[in-house]
C-alpha cells in the first residue's frame, strides 16, 4: 500500500544537538512539506518541495534545515540553532501545486531533554 | 500575513444532532479548500474538499464554500461519540503550501 513513513516516532535529543527526522513516500507524488504542531495549536509550515532539488522556506524555517536528494525522501535537521525545538513533527507530500489536499504521514514527536 | 481563523471550541453535541464548524480566510486568492480531522495524539486526515462555492456533500458530511464571505464550513449529521475529535480547516493558493487554522474541538457525548 503507498503511505508516508516518518521515523522516528518518538525522539529525544539534548541540548546542543541535531537531530534528523526521516520521511519517505512511496505515491509518487512531487511535493513533500514538513510542519510543526505545538500543544493546542494548528500546523505551521517549517519548509516545502514541489520537485526534486528545490525547497522553499516556510513561516518557521529558522532552526531547520531540508534536502531532497530523490523524489522519495525529504529529511528534516533540527538544529542546534532551534530554541524550542520540543513539538510534534508532520510530515505530508501532494501532488503538484498541493490541490488536491495531502497525505500525511504518523508524525515524529520530538523532545528535548 | 495569510490566515485561517477557526473557533477553538470546545463544540459539544449530543449524540444525533449536527455538528456546524466554521472557518474564513483573509486570502481573496484562495483556490482549495479543505476540511481534516485529527485525533488526539494523530496525525490529520483529509475528510472533505471544496473548490467552488457552493455546498458539497459526503455520507454525513457536508462542505459549504462562499468565496465572496471568505467562508468555508463543515457540517456533521447525525454526529457519533466516534466523531469527537479537532477539525482543522486549510487552504491554499495554486502552488503554494496549504495554511492551516488552529482547529476546532469537537465533543460528541452519548
Amino acid at each position: 500500500d503507498g503511505g508516508i513513513t516518518q521515523s522516528p516516532k518518538y525522539l529525544f535529543r539534548k541540548e546542543g544537538q541535531n537531530v534528523t527526522l526521516s520521511c519517505e513516500q512511496n505515491l509518487n507524488h512531487d511535493a513533500m512539506y514538513w510542519y510543526r504542531q505545538d500543544p493546542g495549536q494548528g500546523l505551521r509550515l517549517i519548509y516545502y518541495s514541489q520537485i526534486v532539488n528545490d525547497f522553499q522556506k516556510g513561516d518557521i524555517a529558522e532552526g531547520y534545515s531540508v534536502s531532497r536528494e530523490k523524489k522519495e525522501s525529504f529529511p528534516l535537521t533540527v538544529t542546534s540553532a532551534q530554541k524550542n525545538p520540543t513539538a510534534f513533527y508532520l510530515c505530508a507530500s501532494s501532488r503538484p501545486g498541493g490541490s488536491y489536499g495531502y497525505t500525511f504521514g504518523s508524525g515524529t514527536r520530538l523532545t528535548v531533554v | 500575513q495569510k490566515e485561517v481563523e477557526q473557533n477553538s471550541g470546545p463544540l459539544s453535541v449530543p449524540e444525533g444532532a449536527i455538528a456546524s464548524l466554521n472557518c474564513t480566510y483573509s486570502d481573496r486568492g484562495s483556490q482549495s479548500f479543505f476540511w481534516y480531522r485529527q485525533y488526539s495524539g494523530k496525525s490529520p486526515e483529509l475528510i472533505m474538499s471544496i473548490y467552488s462555492n457552493g455546498d458539497k456533500e459526503d455520507g454525513r458530511f457536508t462542505a459549504q464554500l462562499n468565496k465572496a464571505s471568505q467562508y468555508v464550513s463543515l457540517l456533521i449529521r447525525d454526529s457519533q461519540p466516534s466523531d469527537s475529535a479537532t477539525y482543522l480547516c486549510a487552504v491554499s493558493q495554486a502552488g503554494t503550501a496549504l495554511i492551516f487554522g488552529k482547529g476546532t474541538t469537537l465533543s460528541v457525548s452519548s
